[in-house]
């Protein structure tokens, strides 16, 4: 059974540009979440993925989206880069509501 | 206002010399609460679920329970290895969020 896996593991862009980051959740699993982690902080709820629809959404501008396709894998999309944007992003997946969610090794993001 | 608070923020320990994580945790509705683990640069490893209070849950040297305010991670005879930081997260109802405290940057000197 593999486990939820990220990529890239680690990017660096300039500020104002796009970026997208992707996760395959783990088998079985349809509910996907993403996190913002800055360092020395707990993570922080961006928006979840149920069978393909977003099901909920934590304090984070528009330009802040995603997707989650037919193999409940997901994206996650940042326009508009600003420097407070450099974080860890975990993506963590669970087989339904309530249970413990499973977390990818996150992507580094670096905006300069 | 949903709310996790951990304590300490950071805490030293000589190898074998146990000791105990704090979660207090001010939620409308508890949906279950989590522990994970956290290495430096990697993700939450998940490491216990307790849905009510009185729960107790036991791995290796680690053990959770839960009270109806806070929870409190146990960790018996620690050695160097368990040096991470400890989240604790909780599931509200009505939201489909897990609410994270700041973490116990926990350091065990061999």
């Amino acid at each position: 059974e593999t486990g939820v896996t990220q990529s890239p593991t680690h990017l660096i862009k300039t500020r104002g540009q796009q970026v997208t980051l992707r996760c395959s959740s783990q088998s079985g699993h349809n509910t996907v979440s993403w996190y913002q982690q800055a360092l020395g902080q707990g993570p922080q709820f961006i928006f979840q993925y149920y069978r393909e629809e977003e099901n909920g959404r934590g304090n984070f501008p528009p330009r802040f989206s995603g997707l989650q396709f037919p193999n409940y894998s997901s994206e996650l999309n940042v326009n508009a880069l600003e420097l407070d944007d450099s974080a860890l992003y975990l993506c963590a997946s669970r087989p339904r509501e309530n249970t413990e969610a499973f977390f990818g090794q996150g992507t580094r993001l670096t905006v300069v | 206002e949903d709310q996790v608070t951990q304590s300490p923020e950071a805490l030293r320990l000589q190898e074998g010399e146990s000791s105990s994580l704090n979660c207090s945790y001010t939620v409308s509705g508890l949906r279950g609460l989590f522990w994970y683990r956290q290495d430096p640069g990697k993700g939450p490893e998940f490491l216990f679920t307790l849905y009510s209070a009185g729960e107790e849950k036991e791995k290796e040297r680690l053990k959770a329970t839960l009270t109806k305010k806070e929870s409190f991670l146990h960790i018996t005879a620690p050695k160097p290895e368990d040096s991470a930081t400890y989240l604790c997260a909780v599931g509200t109802s009505g939201t489909y969020k897990y609410i994270f405290g700041t973490g116990t940057r926990l350091k065990v000197l061999a």
